[in-house]
């Protein structure tokens, strides 16, 4: 069974505290994805990584940075959290499958509250 | 880029009775369609999906429909039931983003006992 796990489903931080969220996937995918869910807002793309110490910057990557030393294991970086970055995180993977348009798999979440 | 927009935000309907969600996106390039589902504490979970050269697919009770000239796409869920309660995301990708999907802001569908 293809599994994406998240280190915790829920964290609770203060102003200012370097946060980390990590990702691991078990299913030998080239691409790993992280988002946040806002209500009304959807999923937003914060980085996204095609290769092993490769990174891309989504929609929305202001005020994080990610890590990716091993294939498996995709890291969310919060320098400095702030109240704004209260959020559901969500982590993905895909294999590309060539024309466009691969099937992403989720982890379950991590609820991150900055206090 | 590429947005898309998901509507209604919220959907009501009383068990049996069918749903529709419906999706516009902006970027003509897009070539690919897929709807996730998400369930109370769990991230989303693709249930079907659709590629531009087809019109139509459907999955027992789920269905797509893609109008490319109008750049429309929609979910259509018949005899709902209560395991069809959940948040419905709809999104587009295409053959230059490599794999990147843009999401549209989900539904919210409740079934009414």
């Amino acid at each position: 069974d293809v599994k994406v796990t998240q280190s915790s489903r829920y964290l609770v931080k203060r102003t200012g505290e370097k946060v980390f969220l990590e990702c691991v996937q078990d299913m030998d995918h080239e691409n790993m994805f992280w988002y946040r869910q806002d209500p009304g807002l959807g999923l937003r793309l914060i980085y996204f990584s095609y290769d092993v110490k490769m990174k891309e910057k989504g929609d929305i990557p202001e005020g994080y940075s990610v890590s990716r030393e091993k294939k498996e294991r995709f890291s969310l970086i919060l320098e400095s959290a702030s109240t704004n970055q209260t959020s559901m995180y969500l982590c993905a993977s895909s294999s590309p499958g060539g024309a466009g348009g691969d099937e992403q798999f989720f982890g379950p979440g991590t609820r991150l509250t900055v206090l | 880029g590429e947005n898309v927009e998901q509507h209604p935000s919220t959907l009501s309907v009383q068990e049996g009775d069918s749903a529709v969600i419906k999706c516009t996106y902006s970027d003509s390039a897009s070539n690919y369609f897929p709807w996730y589902k998400q369930e109370l504490g769990k991230g989303p979970q693709l249930i079907i999906d659709i590629r531009s050269n087809v019109g139509e697919k459907k999955d027992q009770r789920i269905a797509v429909t893609l109008n490319k000239t109008a750049k429309h796409f929609s979910l259509h869920i018949t005899e709902t039931q209560p395991e069809d309660s959940a948040v419905y995301f709809c999104a587009a990708s295409g053959y230059s983003s490599a794999s990147k999907i843009i999401f549209g802001s989900g539904t919210r569908l409740s079934i009414r006992p």
